[in-house]
């Protein structure tokens, strides 16, 4: 079945800095790349995704990048802001969206 | 809109014993999904209900875990016995059919020590 690894575990930050997530996965039928952000006492809460047919997609400060053929999708956070301070997850699925296999969390900490 | 609540927040049970966990997903969300955080590892997925039938149970670990979703709207997942392993976060999500988004809306877990 599909495996998901994720890197660092842990990415600590300056404010203002960029901080770099990165996935991979194993296998090449999934078509759909979340990131989900989970803050402290909440539950985890979609901020981007991307298809297969799309290999870069932007949303103000972070952006999503996929390479299909490494098999390997980022998520870039710009001009990071101590309310990014939070665990993010990436997943992958195939068709259909249901059932999402997602990486182990990296717990970003952006200090002031 | 009241998004997804889940009951308990926490609990804590001796092993051997029985908890039921459960999900209320946001009104008209007919997809209901249960994941499972254990120890800091990855979110798996445990199962997916459309409506009031099971799509996929493929994630559940064994059949001391059960879900039902009477009449398609709340969830019960109930762990029967508990042992050590089952410890860590339940998270409930649900969206809507035929969402041109893949977006889950999670609730905020319950978590789950086993003593």
């Amino acid at each position: 079945g599909e495996n998901v690894e994720q890197h660092p575990s842990t990415l600590s930050v300056q404010e203002g800095d960029s901080a770099v997530i990165k996935c991979t996965y194993s296998d090449s039928a999934s078509n759909y790349f979340p990131w989900y952000k989970q803050e402290l006492g909440k539950g985890p809460q979609l901020i981007i995704d991307i298809r297969s047919n799309v290999g870069e997609k932007k949303d103000q400060r972070i952006a999503v990048t996929l390479n299909k053929t490494a098999k390997h999708f980022s998520l870039h956070i710009t001009e990071t802001q101590p309310e990014d301070s939070a665990v993010y997850f990436c997943a992958a699925s195939k068709t259909g969206f249901q059932k999402l296999v997602f990486g182990t969390g990296t717990r970003l900490l952006v200090s002031p | 809109e009241a998004g997804v609540t889940q009951f308990p927040s926490h609990s804590v049970i001796e092993k051997g014993q029985t908890v039921t966990l459960r999900c209320d997903p946001i009104s008209g969300h007919d997809n209901l999904y249960w994941y499972r955080r254990v120890m800091g590892k990855e979110i798996k997925f445990l199962l997916h209900f459309v409506k009031e039938s099971k799509q996929d149970e493929s994630g559940m670990p064994n059949n001391r875990f059960l879900a039902e979703r009477t009449g398609g709207t709340y969830s019960t997942l109930k762990v029967q016995p508990a042992e050590l392993e089952d410890s860590g976060v339940y998270f409930c999500a649900s969206s809507p059919l035929g969402q041109v988004t893949g977006e889950l809306f999670f609730g905020e877990g319950s978590r789950l020590t086993v003593l």
